[in-house]
């Protein structure tokens, strides 16, 4: 029952470089999303995804990419990191991208990632 | 961007004492979520409210739902040790995978 599983849990990487975190759920759920949770301003949709081959932008999506080619896996690439996205994230799937009563988001342990 | 505000920020009580929590906005939501977030770990869903002035009891806690859908409460009765954590409100607008989280307010209850 593993729901959620997010990797690696703590990174750190140097200015400039690249990596990917991944995310993979076993639940079948057509929405995955990737969230940055920073101190005091909660969490932030960076990415998500309604279903295999459809990706769109949520409100702080610049320096990341995501692609999803399975319903399983929603990797977030970074592509040259900075300091400023030294961050907390949380990647987060549901049955539905219709977020009503009823439809349970469930998130993954996070990845703690610091750029130096 | 839509922004939800929490209050307080930051709460330290002893067990046994009574605490709310306020989440407010300007603007208006079709439900409203409260998440409990523990260290090291990701947040978990506590409660979906749907209907403005819904009350929705979950044991010790209780959540209201604004009459205008705008602002939502957390009523934790005779708090414990184990309810120690980040608690989230999470508005949505009805528009499909958009879910604005609020600031967050960090419970610690002491023996």
């Amino acid at each position: 029952n593993a729901g959620v599983t997010q990797t690696p849990k703590f990174q750190v990487l140097k200015t400039g470089q690249s990596m990917t975190l991944q995310c993979a759920q076993d639940m079948n759920h057509e929405y995955m999303s990737w969230y940055r949770q920073d101190p005091g301003m909660g969490l932030r949709l960076i990415h998500y995804s309604v279903g295999a081959g459809i990706t769109d932008q949520g409100e702080v999506p610049n320096g990341y990419n995501v692609s999803r080619s399975t319903t399983e896996d929603f990797p977030l690439r970074l592509l040259s990191a900075a300091p400023s996205q030294t961050s907390v994230y949380f990647c987060a799937s549901s049955y539905s991208a219709f977020l009503s009563s009823g439809n349970t988001i469930y998130f993954g342990e996070g990845s703690w990632l610091t750029v130096v | 961007t839509q922004l939800l505000e929490q209050s307080p920020q930051f709460l330290s009580i002893q067990e046994g004492e009574n605490l709310t929590v306020y989440c407010n906005s300007s603007s208006v939501f079709s439900s409203l979520q409260w998440y409990r977030q523990e260290p090291g770990e990701g947040p978990v869903l506590l409660v979906t409210v749907v209907t403005g002035g819904e009350v929705k009891k979950l044991k010790r806690l209780t959540f209201q739902f604004g009459d205008a859908r705008k602002d939502s409460s957390l009523h934790i009765t005779a708090a414990q040790t184990g309810d120690t954590g980040l608690y989230l409100c999470a508005g949505y607008t009805g528009t499909a995978s958009k879910l604005t989280f609020g600031t967050g307010t960090r419970l610690q209850v002491t023996l």
